[in-house]
C-alpha cells in the first residue's frame, strides 16, 4: 500500500450523518483519486483533483464533496445525500495527471457501513 | 468514451499450470493499459503497464501481458502459477488523447490457483 494511508479502516455511518474520510500521501504525488467499490464491480471514479486547491467531478461525484488544501491530504466527505453509501472506498495517487502513462498508488481503503 | 471488458468473474487453474486472464478495451484513440492486483480487503497494487513499444510487457511476481492492438486486448499471463497468485484481478485503460489521467476499470476477475 506504499505511501498512501486511508483512515479509518472502518467506519459505521447512521443515515442522515456526513462522515469524512481521510487520505494522506507521503509520495510527493501531484494527483489524487477517490475511487468507490462494490462487489462484483469494478472501481468508480468519484473525484480526482491534479493539483492544491483544485478538483474535478468523476463519474459518480453526487452526494460527495473533497478538498485539497494540502499536497498530501484528500480527504472524502459522504454526505446524506448519497443514498446508498456502504461501500468500500480507495484513496489512489499518481505523479501527474497530464501524464497519463504512470501508474496509481493506492491506499489499503475505508469500509463504510450505514447503520 | 473509453471501456474495458474483463469477460471471466472467475478463473481456476493448478498449481504450476500456465494462466491467463483476459482483457479488452475500447478507446477512441492510443491507449496506456494497466493490471493491478488487489488481495482481500486491501487495495490495489499495480502489476504492470503497456505504454509504447514492444507488445509483451514484463511486470512483478512473474506476470506478463501481450497488448494485441488489432484484437484491441491486454492478456494477462503467467507461465506457471502459485497458490499466493489467488487475488482478484483488475485491468485498466486510459485513452491518450481524452480524459487525461481518468482510468477505467474493468470489473475485475477473480484468480483462484488449487494446489
Amino acid at each position: 500500500d506504499g505511501g498512501i494511508t486511508q483512515s479509518p479502516k472502518y467506519l459505521f455511518r447512521k443515515e442522515g450523518q456526513n462522515v469524512t474520510l481521510s487520505c494522506e500521501q507521503n509520495l510527493n504525488h501531484d494527483a489524487m483519486y477517490w475511487y468507490r467499490q462494490d462487489p462484483g464491480q469494478g472501481l468508480r471514479l468519484i473525484y480526482y483533483s491534479q493539483i492544491v486547491n483544485d478538483f474535478q467531478k468523476g463519474d459518480i461525484a453526487e452526494g460527495y464533496s473533497v478538498s485539497r488544501e494540502k499536497k498530501e491530504s484528500f480527504p472524502l466527505t459522504v454526505t446524506s445525500a448519497q443514498k446508498n453509501p456502504t461501500a468500500f472506498y480507495l484513496c489512489a495517487s499518481s505523479v501527474g495527471l497530464l501524464s497519463s502513462y504512470n501508474e496509481q498508488f493506492f491506499g489499503p481503503g475505508t469500509r463504510l457501513t450505514v447503520l | 468514451a473509453q471501456s474495458v471488458a474483463q469477460p471471466e468473474d472467475q478463473v481456476n487453474v493448478a498449481e504450476g499450470n500456465p494462466l491467463t486472464v483476459k482483457c479488452t478495451y475500447s478507446v477512441s484513440g492510443n491507449p496506456y493499459l494497466f493490471w493491478y492486483v488487489q488481495y482481500p480487503n486491501r487495495g490495489l497494487q499495480f502489476l504492470l503497464k503497456y505504454i509504447t513499444g514492444d507488445n509483451l510487457v514484463k511486470g512483478s511476481y512473474g506476470f506478463e501481458a501481450e497488448f494485441n492492438k488489432s484484437q484491441t486486448s491486454f492478456h494477462l499471463k503467467k507461465p506457471s502459477a502459485l497458490v499466493s497468485d489467488s487475488a482478484l484481478y483488475f485491468c485498466a485503460v486510459r485513452d491518450r488523447g481524452t480524459n487525461a489521467g481518468k482510468s477505467t476499470f474493468g470489473d475485475g476477475t477473480t484468480l483462484t490457483v488449487k494446489p
